[in-house]
């Protein structure tokens, strides 16, 4: 079946810093992949979309590259700012490609 | 134009009772996703439908959930004669017809079964 796995343990890093988040999925052939942000209370929040073949995406501080033979998504933050901390969920579109699948989000802390 | 808009965004309910979740999608959306995320979980997908029908409710459970999407008004989760383990955050989220399908999610509604 389809799995989507981020690391589940929390990313604490000093402000300044890059901060890089992985994606790895299974039993997919996306025809693209969206990363969103969580913050407490809230919903997610749409960042970025970066199609198969697209190597790398870049939007302000924010970088995503999509490795299809890797099966693998990094998604970087540099110059990072407290303001940065909250959940970064990666998704996929299902095979049917009518619905996005998450994974479990992980979550950033950036410390001043 | 309006976000998408979930209310209420706190629901209190006694075990038994039935809780009515309401989704208004953006404007110009024709598809509607709705999710439950328990504390320290991810996203869980339920049910995804357009207009009049339900196109995919693979993550609903069987019993106690209903969903609808009718023509006029807006997008309503219900569940029947709820539990405490119902007790978690409800997304909806909607996107304009097309893909790539970027959803655009709302504030969420926070049920509480007491």
């Amino acid at each position: 079946s389809q799995k989507i796995e981020q690391n589940s343990e929390a990313l604490n890093i000093q402000e300044g810093k890059t901060a890089t988040l992985t994606c790895n999925y299974t039993n997919y052939s996306p025809a693209y992949l969206q990363w969103y942000r969580q913050d407490p209370g809230r919903g997610p929040v749409f960042l970025l979309l970066i199609r198969e073949n697209e190597k790398e995406k870049r939007k302000e501080r924010l970088k995503v590259t999509f490795d299809t033979t890797l099966k693998q998504s990094l998604f970087h933050i540099t110059a990072s700012q407290p303001a940065d901390s909250a959940t970064y969920l990666c998704a996929l579109p299902s095979n049917a490609g009518n619905m996005l699948t998450f994974g479990g989000g992980t979550r950033l802390m950036v410390k001043p | 134009n309006a976000g998408v808009m979930q209310n209420p965004r706190h629901l209190v309910r006694r075990r038994g009772q039935e809780a009515r979740l309401r989704c208004s999608p953006m404007k110009g959306h024709s598809h509607v996703y709705w999710y439950r995320q328990l504390p320290e979980e991810g996203l869980k997908f339920m049910v995804y439908l357009q207009k009049e029908n339900i196109i995919d409710e693979s993550g609903m459970p069987k019993e106690r959930f209903s969903a609808e999407f009718p023509k006029e008004g807006p997008s309503i989760l219900r569940i029947q004669q709820v539990v405490r383990g119902d007790s978690a955050a409800y997304f909806c989220a909607s996107s304009p017809t097309g893909s790539p399908m970027v959803e655009y999610f709302g504030p969420g509604t926070r049920l509480t079964v007491t």
